[in-house]
């Protein structure tokens, strides 16, 4: 099946620092990307969907200012989380739809501790 | 408004079957997953319906009713390392995938 990676998978950062997560497509082409959040023992929570060339379209209650998303390439799409405070630490993963744009692929997933 | 609703959790004996339900409304269908996640990791692809009936894939099976909402995930030949959540998911007319809360199935020796 397709592979998505996810880097890095753990990251520990201080109140105040910005924390940039990437998402690749290794062996496909994906126009499209989704990024998720999960806390602890709930469901995933999509923030926003990400197109190549075009910007994100955010859930309502996401602050696109504080977690922007960059799809630059058909590859590659960015998630910083910026000015990260201690309530941001979550599970944070990628997916992108797949080549047959029915499955969707996983990161392995990123979990950012703010301390 | 959308919704998944799926059992919290649930316990099965290792060597055993069980059934994992959802049932969905949603603004439109364009088919419905199952996806395993265990604890710490990201969720794994199980299966896809968008007709009735059953898919079949080795020890894992996915039913679909579009008429009333409803699917279920079976499990069969249960092993120690089926212990995980199982997440439910519909795509809706907009292709949007609407997450069920998941399902933690514990399986005891």
């Amino acid at each position: 099946g397709a592979v998505v990676s996810q880097h890095p998978s753990w990251v520990i950062c201080k109140s105040g620092t910005s924390v940039k997560i990437e998402c690749r497509s290794l062996d496909f082409q994906a126009t499209t990307m989704f990024w998720y959040r999960q806390f602890p023992k709930q469901s995933l929570m999509l923030m926003a969907t990400s197109n190549e060339g075009s910007k994100a379209t955010y859930e309502q209650g996401v602050e696109k200012d504080k977690f922007l998303i960059n799809h630059a390439s058909l590859t590659l799409s960015t998630l910083t989380v910026t000015s990260a405070h201690p309530e941001d630490s979550s599970f944070y993963i990628c997916s992108a739809k797949g080549p047959r744009d029915v499955e969707l692929f996983f990161g392995e997933g990123s979990r950012l501790t703010v301390l | 408004g959308q919704n998944i609703d799926q059992p919290t959790e649930m316990t099965a004996t290792e060597g055993a079957i069980v059934q994992i339900n959802c049932t969905y409304q949603t603004s439109g269908f364009n088919g419905l997953f199952w996806y395993q996640q265990h604890a710490g990791e990201a969720p794994t692809f199980l299966s896809y319906n968008v007709l009735d009936g059953l898919e079949e894939k080795g020890r894992f099976s996915s039913f679909l009713s579009r008429s009333k909402g409803y699917s279920y995930l079976l499990l069969k030949e249960l092993q120690m390392k089926d212990s995980a959540s199982y997440l439910c998911a519909v795509m809706d007319s907009n292709y949007q995938l609407i997450w069920g809360a998941g399902t933690k199935l514990i399986i005891k020796p």
